[in-house]
């Protein structure tokens, strides 16, 4: 199936650790990204990333780095994880880069607890 | 940043029923898609609008990107039960360097028996 496919689907771990979530996409799209869902449903762009340009929300602290290793995975690396970072995270991609106006497609998510 | 605005925060409606939900902003928009999120999962695209006018229909979902560009509504005739979920509009601001697709904050949509 062509898809955006992320691991894992749940992931519990305590303050402090350090955790990474993987994505791929088999859709041929050069560009990915990682949107972070809050409790409120509320969906916020954290980076979006093809192999020229990486784009950074300036609000996303820098324990958050996405690491590429090829077009069709984004991994999203967290370090020293908090309380406040428990939520859904989503990977998605598109065709043609941040600059252009494609539409996004969607992994299913990622529910990150930090307890 | 950039905000758009959506409403209904939330609906409860027989099935049925016609549902009409918009997204609004002080900000000009190339694109204007719509998304539903059900339980556990990624949001799905349901219908992406280009032009400024454009009236699109997917089924029994039609959309509008609005002449002024800054707004897009939503319409879902006849709800039945597997309407139920998040609906999410989105777009591409005009301005700036990277044009980021924005959310708004969603609809919950509840078809009720």
């Amino acid at each position: 199936d062509t898809a955006v496919s992320q691991t894992p689907k749940y992931l519990v771990t305590q303050m402090g650790n350090d955790k990474s979530i993987k994505c791929e996409q088999n859709l041929g799209h050069d560009t990915m990204y990682w949107y972070k869902q809050d409790s409120k449903k509320f969906l916020k762009i954290m980076f979006s990333y093809n192999n020229k340009e990486l784009i950074i929300n300036e609000t996303v602290p820098n324990r958050f780095s996405p690491k590429s290793p090829d077009k069709a995975h984004l991994n999203l690396h967290i370090n020293s994880l908090e309380l406040g970072d428990s939520a859904v995270y989503f990977c998605a991609s598109s065709l043609g880069g941040s600059s252009y106006n494609s539409p996004l497609h969607f992994g299913n998510g990622t529910r990150l607890t930090v307890t | 940043g950039q905000q758009l605005n959506q409403s209904p925060q939330s609906m409860f409606i027989q099935e049925g029923e016609d549902v009409s939900m918009n997204c609004t902003s002080s900000s000009i928009f190339n694109t204007w898609l719509w998304y539903k999120q059900e339980p556990g999962e990624g949001p799905v695209l349901l219908i992406a609008l280009y032009k400024a006018g454009e009236l699109t229909s997917n089924g029994r979902l039609t959309a509008q990107f609005g002449i002024t560009r800054k707004d897009s509504f939503l319409n879902i005739s006849a709800s039945i039960p597997s309407d139920v979920g998040i609906y999410f509009c989105a777009g591409h601001i005009s301005s700036g360097s990277a044009r980021q697709l924005t959310f708004g904050s969603g609809t919950q949509l509840t078809v009720l028996p």
